[in-house]
């Protein structure tokens, strides 16, 4: 079936320090890939997208490209800062018509200043 | 910009009882959600809706779970006897013709006592 799969954390930066947060899906199917962000008492938003191979999607400093070469879609920033702490979900679409989500376990980043 | 709208934020019911939980999507969007996510694990897939229809529906989705759109803005969950288990963060989704790209309300936060 379909999966995705994120990497542990929590993870802890200090402000202005690269981050990468890793992202692998199994390759069934033609999926839509995203990066989702839920901040403190709110809900999930829609961080980035990309829909095939070696698109790359961007939004607010971060950016992943669709890798299926190596079913990875990495999320990546040059310089994180303290308002970037939330907790980053990797999910793929089914590549039906439907786009039911199938979401990765998520990933806390704390960025201290 | 338009969002989707949950409510009640945060719900506290007894083991047995019904509870309805409201979403109001995005008002030209034709595909509904509704997802879970049960304290420290992956954001699941419950149900999706179109045309005033279930299409698609997981395995978590039984019999005690059931959904409407009884007018034009609101879309519910109902879940008829509610179980210990069913305690999670629920969270309403809706999507345009575009239907990979799925917008998330803020959830509500279901406590089964």
């Amino acid at each position: 079936g379909n999966s995705v799969t994120q990497m542990e954390g929590p993870v802890t930066l200090s402000e202005e320090a690269f981050l990468t947060i890793n992202c692998t899906y199994t390759a069934t199917g033609y999926p839509s890939l995203f990066w989702y962000v839920q901040y403190p008492g709110e809900g999930l938003q829609l961080l980035l997208k990309a829909t095939k191979a070696d698109d790359k999607g961007s939004n607010k400093g971060f950016e992943a490209t669709y890798r299926k070469e190596t079913t990875s879609f990495h999320l990546e920033k040059g310089s994180v800062q303290v308002s970037d702490s939330a907790v980053y979900f990797c999910a793929r679409s089914r590549g039906t018509s439907y786009g039911k989500l199938t979401f990765g376990q998520g990933t806390i980043l704390t960025v201290h200043p | 910009e338009p969002e989707v709208t949950q409510t009640p934020s945060h719900q506290v019911t007894q083991m047995g009882q019904e509870v309805i939980l409201r979403c109001v999507p995005i008002s030209n969007h034709l595909y509904f959600y509704w997802y879970r996510q049960i304290l420290g694990q992956k954001v699941e897939f419950l149900v999706s809706f179109y045309n005033n229809e279930i299409s698609e529906k997981s395995e978590i989705f039984d019999d005690q779970f059931s959904v409407e759109r009884p007018d034009g803005s609101n879309f519910t969950l109902k879940i008829r006897s509610t179980k210990l288990e069913d305690s999670a963060m629920y969270f309403c989704a809706s999507s345009d013709g575009s239907p990979e790209t799925q917008y998330f309300g803020p959830g509500t936060r279901l406590l089964v006592l």
